[in-house]
């Protein structure tokens, strides 16, 4: 079945730019999503990506597709200590049903 | 604007007692969704709907059951709770099923002891 998978944890220091990268195995993915989840909330919708498109840029943020590779990043800029949560990358899938990846960690040192 | 609204926020259930998850929208979104996250895990779906009348198993139904009578409502029922599912139960909405990211309410978290 469909799949995404993630890197479990990222740790940086303030000031430097995040990459958090995902893989997905949906060939019929139209979009693909990046949101952000603080302690105790819900998840927020920080981007996405349709899936004809290479790069999107939105302020600090980067993402980058690789669609023959299946490969998803989201870049961070200037990475804040506020910027610290989890990042679930999610693949709209069949049915439009999303798939998510486990999450990453972003820890932000400073 | 409230979005998506879960309740309640928390709570902790016995093993076999039972239990509705209450989740509502009003941005009348036709599309609304069910799913746990377990510790270090991402999302899976429980249930959806696509809309009033309308629902549908995702990857964990066992367990569980829904109903979708009006647009703005999609209760979670558990009847016999089990220590498995203890996790936190995030609803979510959606206009269509196209292009629209998914909203999310603030999340239930359930403890079954």
């Amino acid at each position: 079945g469909e799949d995404v998978e993630q890197s479990l944890f990222l740790s940086v220091r303030e000031g430097d730019s995040s990459v958090i990268n995902c893989t997905y195995t949906d060939s019929s993915s139209t979009y693909l999503y990046w949101y952000k989840q603080e302690p105790g909330a819900g998840l927020q919708l920080l981007t996405y990506i349709f899936s004809n498109m290479d790069m999107k840029q939105d302020q600090r943020l980067t993402v980058l597709l690789n669609k023959k590779d299946k490969h998803l990043s989201l870049r961070i800029a200037d990475t804040q200590t506020g910027d610290s949560a989890i990042y679930f990358c999610a693949d709209r899938g069949q049915g439009g049903k999303l798939i998510f990846g486990q999450g990453t960690e972003l820890s932000v040192k400073p | 604007n409230a979005g998506v609204t879960q309740t309640p926020k928390f709570r902790i259930l016995k093993i076999g007692q039972s239990m509705t998850l209450q989740c509502t929208q009003d941005m009348n979104h036709n599309y609304m969704y069910w799913y746990r996250q377990d510790p270090g895990m991402g999302l899976k779906l429980i249930y959806y709907s696509v809309g009033a009348g309308i629902t549908d198993k995702g990857e964990v139904p066992n367990g569980y059951n829904v109903s979708r009578s009006t647009t703005e409502d999609f209760p979670l029922r558990l009847e016999l709770a089990a220590p498995s599912q203890t996790s936190v139960y995030f609803c979510a909405s959606t206009p269509d099923h196209l292009n629209q990211p998914q909203h999310f309410g603030d999340g239930t978290r359930l403890s079954i002891l």
